[in-house]
């Protein structure tokens, strides 16, 4: 069965650092989300993106955030300058092509990122 | 703004029993409901997704109900096993956006 993909599962970093998080959204599917969660808290949406370009994103989404679909099957989230606040568990999704919004989103096993 | 809400937070049950999540949500305008199960450090396993037409929707041993009305749903898990412990999560998806809300979960234990 298709599946969502991340790399890496553990990324520690320094304050300051940037990092990028990879996904590997199911093939044929066409709109990307990136989530986080801190420990202990709720699953938080930060971004979604369709056809090359952002569609919708949170207040956390600020300008130290940037996505980008390098490839016809990457989808990167880099966070240019990482913060303490930034630990968290990254989510990535995708749901299919139909192009109705509400259908299912599938979730990649998430990148655990700790910053010191 | 909308919010969810899981009761309880927590659920210690012994194997065999059949039990019920909650999920409340403040805004009626959503497209869908949808379950997660998240093991320990994992990631997000979607269980099932009710969209804001249906009233439920079953899979295997679960059961999950929606009443947009009055903003809650809920999710029946039929003779519990062991291997059902998780965090269970849901999640709303409301109009006009294409993100999910998700509640805070529902930790449950089934013990042999």
């Amino acid at each position: 069965e298709p599946e969502v993909t991340q790399t890496p599962s553990h990324q520690v970093t320094q304050m300051g650092q940037e990092v990028i998080l990879r996904c590997v959204p199911i093939s044929n599917h066409l709109y990307f989300y990136w989530y986080r969660q801190i420990l202990g808290q709720k699953v938080e949406f930060l971004v979604s993106f369709y056809n090359n370009e952002i569609s919708e994103k949170s207040e956390i989404f600020d300008d130290q955030f940037s996505v980008e679909r390098p490839d016809g099957s990457n989808f990167t989230l880099k966070i240019r300058s990482t913060k303490l606040e930034d630990s968290a568990m990254y989510f990535c999704a995708s749901r299919d092509m139909t192009g109705r919004v509400g259908e299912t989103q599938y979730f990649g096993p998430g990148t655990r990122l700790l910053v010191l | 703004k909308q919010e969810v809400t899981q009761i309880p937070a927590a659920l210690s049950v012994p194997e065999g029993e059949n039990l019920v999540l909650n999920c409340s949500f403040t805004d009626s305008a959503i497209y869908n409901l949808q379950w997660f199960r998240q093991d320990p450090g994992k990631g997000l396993t979607s269980l099932l997704l009710i969209q804001s037409s249906q009233r439920e929707q079953t899979s295997g041993r679960l059961n999950a109900s929606l009443d947009k009305s009055s903003g809650r749903s809920t999710l029946y898990i039929a003779a519990s096993q062991p291997g059902d412990s998780a965090t269970y999560l849901c999640a709303v998806g409301p109009y006009n956006t294409d993100k999910l809300i998700f509640g805070t979960g529902t930790r449950l234990q089934v013990f042999p």
